[in-house]
């Protein structure tokens, strides 16, 4: 079975501090995902990477860095935390960018920004 | 751009009845189509999907088909349990370029016994 394992499932940040976010997969996969979800708005996708060192950005980037080193591993860097980046952030994989393939998702990490 | 517009919740039902989940999608070409749940708590994990026109996936006593005339991709289920209670997204992956998924807002399912 396809492992995402997000290191941190519940954090609790000052306004202002780094925070990272870590997330390995287990597959292989060349595609890697950040999402955050929130209530009412469903998940939005803050960067992809389709390759080690590569990056894209999704919907909503602002605030967020991603760094790729090894293919297994993905981190989410929030430079200055603030309130409003309070949320659920959900890693996920992919094998490739083939249509229809299916993305594995991690169980998610709760953060709290106070 | 793509984007997915599902029912919105909850959708309260008892157990054994008849679930349906309405998905519709805007996207250009064919996308292929997916369901996710979310169990309290958990990630999201594949429930289901379609990549192509009149494709029915199914998993877990779950169906959906993928019907392009009608864009849309309905989520059912003959008799629903009380486990099945989580939310349910519908998402997309396009036909060309990065394969991201493009999700509706979940809606979520209560099932009493």
């Amino acid at each position: 079975d396809v492992k995402v394992t997000q290191s941190s499932r519940y954090l609790v940040k000052r306004t202002g501090e780094k925070v990272f976010l870590e997330c390995v997969q287990d597959m292989d996969h060349e595609n890697m995902f950040w999402y955050r979800q929130d209530p009412g708005l469903g998940l939005r996708l803050i960067y992809f990477s389709y390759d080690v060192k590569m990056k894209e950005k999704g919907d909503i980037p602002e605030g967020y860095s991603v760094s790729r080193e090894k293919k297994e591993r993905f981190s989410l860097i929030l430079e200055s935390a603030s309130t409003n980046q309070t949320s659920m952030y959900l890693c996920a994989s992919s094998q490739n960018g083939a249509p229809g393939n299916t993305i594995y998702f991690g169980e998610g990490s709760w953060l709290t920004v106070v | 751009g793509n984007s997915v517009t599902q029912m919105e919740g909850p959708v309260t039902l008892s157990e054994e009845a008849f679930l349906t989940i309405n998905c519709t999608y805007t996207a250009t070409g064919y996308p292929s189509l997916f369901w996710y749940v979310q169990y309290p708590g958990e990630g999201l994990q594949l429930l289901l999907k379609a990549t192509k026109a009149d494709d029915k996936g199914s998993n877990k006593g779950f169906e959906a088909t993928y019907r392009k005339e009608t864009t849309s991709f309905h989520l059912e289920k003959g008799s629903v349990q009380v486990s099945d209670s989580a939310v349910y997204f519908c998402a997309l992956t396009q036909a060309s370029g990065y394969s991201t998924l493009t999700f509706g807002k979940g809606t979520m399912l209560l099932v009493s016994p």
